[in-house]
């Protein structure tokens, strides 16, 4: 198992670009999760789904778009980027809602100049 | 608000020099107390989840311990491989599988 995926690792953009950050877990998790890591701030949730066809927002979904078509991918959109949107970014997934033992992916380091 | 507050931010120790690091955090009706390994340019590991006050839970050198306002993560005699950042979360809101974290104690264990 590979466990969970996350590309690209790196990337750049400029402003007002969009692009998608990728993430595949083969666990067949219920449960998939995004989230933000900035530099002395907590992880920060983006948005997260409890199963195919379902997603809801975090605590900053602000600028970023999901779905969840099938159980194994959750990719997340960046519609229209900016520089504040610069972080290290984390995928997480759990066997369902209530485990509490969330496996985290090795991250996709974004700048947006 | 829930507030999940780590310290120290970082911490030095010699190789065998046991420590502890702090989580304590101001929830209404926890539902567990989390803590994660994330080192560098690696996303976070999951180490142990602790529900009630009293509880206890070790892996190799670390113990982890809950109070009803904080929790400590104990490192009996580190080697270098325990340098990492060590992070503790708490779910928000109560009973849910996001997680939110705190910024995380930065420990170096130095030969």
């Amino acid at each position: 198992n590979a466990g969970v995926t996350q590309t690209p690792k790196f990337q750049v953009l400029k402003t007002g670009q969009s692009m998608t950050l990728q993430c595949a877990q083969d666990m067949n998790h219920e449960y998939m999760s995004w989230y933000r890591q900035d530099p002395g701030m907590g992880l920060r949730l983006i948005h997260y789904s409890v199963g195919a066809g379902i997603t809801d927002q975090g605590e900053v979904p602000n600028g970023y778009n999901v779905s969840r078509s099938t159980t194994e991918d959750f990719p997340l959109r960046l519609l229209s980027a900016a520089p504040s949107q610069t972080s290290v970014y984390f995928c997480a997934s759990s066997r369902d809602r209530t485990n509490e033992k969330l496996f985290f992916g090795s991250g996709t380091q974004l700048s947006v100049l | 608000e829930d507030q999940v507050t780590q310290s120290p931010e970082a911490l030095r120790l010699q190789e065998g020099e046991s420590s502890s690091l702090n989580c304590s955090y101001t929830v209404s009706g926890l539902r567990g107390l989390f803590w994660y390994r994330q080192d560098p340019g690696k996303g976070p590991e999951f180490l142990f989840t602790l529900y009630s006050a009293g509880e206890e839970k070790e892996k190799e050198r670390l113990k982890a311990t809950l109070t009803k306002k904080e929790s400590f993560l104990h490192i009996t005699a580190p080697k270098p491989e325990d340098s990492a950042t060590y992070l503790c979360a708490v779910p928000s809101p109560p009973g849910a599988n996001n997680l939110f974290f705190g910024t995380g104690t930065r420990l170096t264990v130095i030969p």
